[in-house]
């Protein structure tokens, strides 16, 4: 089994949507707990992170962790064509990350 | 900014040849990875290195090698390369310590293809 599952998708919606991403992990010894973001042909960069249990909000974007269930959550509200991109969250203990497959969304226009 | 580049966008080499893939960080960061990266799988850690001519395997280090001799300069090695190293190569630097300073800074990545 792996650490960290996402449902690869791929996620294809509406401009304005709102877009629901999330992982599941079986790792309880996980801190951190981060989305990166990958347009296609670039490195995946950084979009948020969160510690503990509960939300964060930047902007268009909430992430949400619930430790008790080990699942974590994106949520992107008025999405934009800009946002098609993929989405991976990812998880550390240590120095080390451990990513999920990814999400590819595309925002139709 | 933080700049981490990779020798190659695209390379096409051949089975059994070796394989040099080359990443500098301009940013003096301790932490240095090298992943793989495949459709349904994610990134999978391939080895990493906490400081200059130090390194530890990932979660697939098997058919891999790698080197750090700068601290701004990290190589993977493909021994002898097999088809089933074809895939996408992504380096990544970070600070070492807690928190944000866990970011991983990615590069473009290096498409590569053994046939």
């Amino acid at each position: 089994q792996k650490e960290v599952e996402q449902d690869p998708g791929p996620l294809s919606v509406p401009e304005g949507a709102i877009v629901s991403l999330n992982c599941t992990y079986s790792n309880s010894a996980f801190q951190y707990f981060m989305w990166y973001r990958q347009y296609s042909r670039k490195g995946p960069e950084l979009l948020m992170y969160t510690y503990s249990s509960g939300n964060k909000e930047d902007g268009r974007f909430t992430a949400q962790v619930d430790k008790s269930s080990k699942y974590i959550s994106l949520f992107i509200r008025d999405s934009q064509p800009s946002d098609s991109a993929t989405y991976l969250c990812a998880m550390n203990y240590d120095y080390k990350l451990s990513f999920g497959a990814g999400t590819t969304v595309t925002v139709r226009a | 900014d933080v700049k981490v580049t990779q020798s190659s966008r695209y390379l096409v080499k051949r089975t059994g040849e070796k394989v040099f893939l080359e990443c500098v960080q301009d940013m003096d960061h301790e932490n240095m990875f090298w992943y793989r990266q495949d459709p349904g799988l994610g990134l999978r850690l391939i080895y990493f290195s906490y400081d200059v001519k130090m390194k530890e395997k990932g979660d697939i280090p098997e058919g891999y090698s790698v080197s750090r001799e700068k601290k701004e300069r990290f190589s993977l090695i493909l021994e002898s390369a097999s088809t089933n190293q074809t895939s996408m190569y992504l380096c990544a630097s970070s600070l070492p310590g807690q928190g944000l300073d866990y970011e991983q800074y990615f590069g473009p990545g290096t498409r590569l293809t053994v046939t």
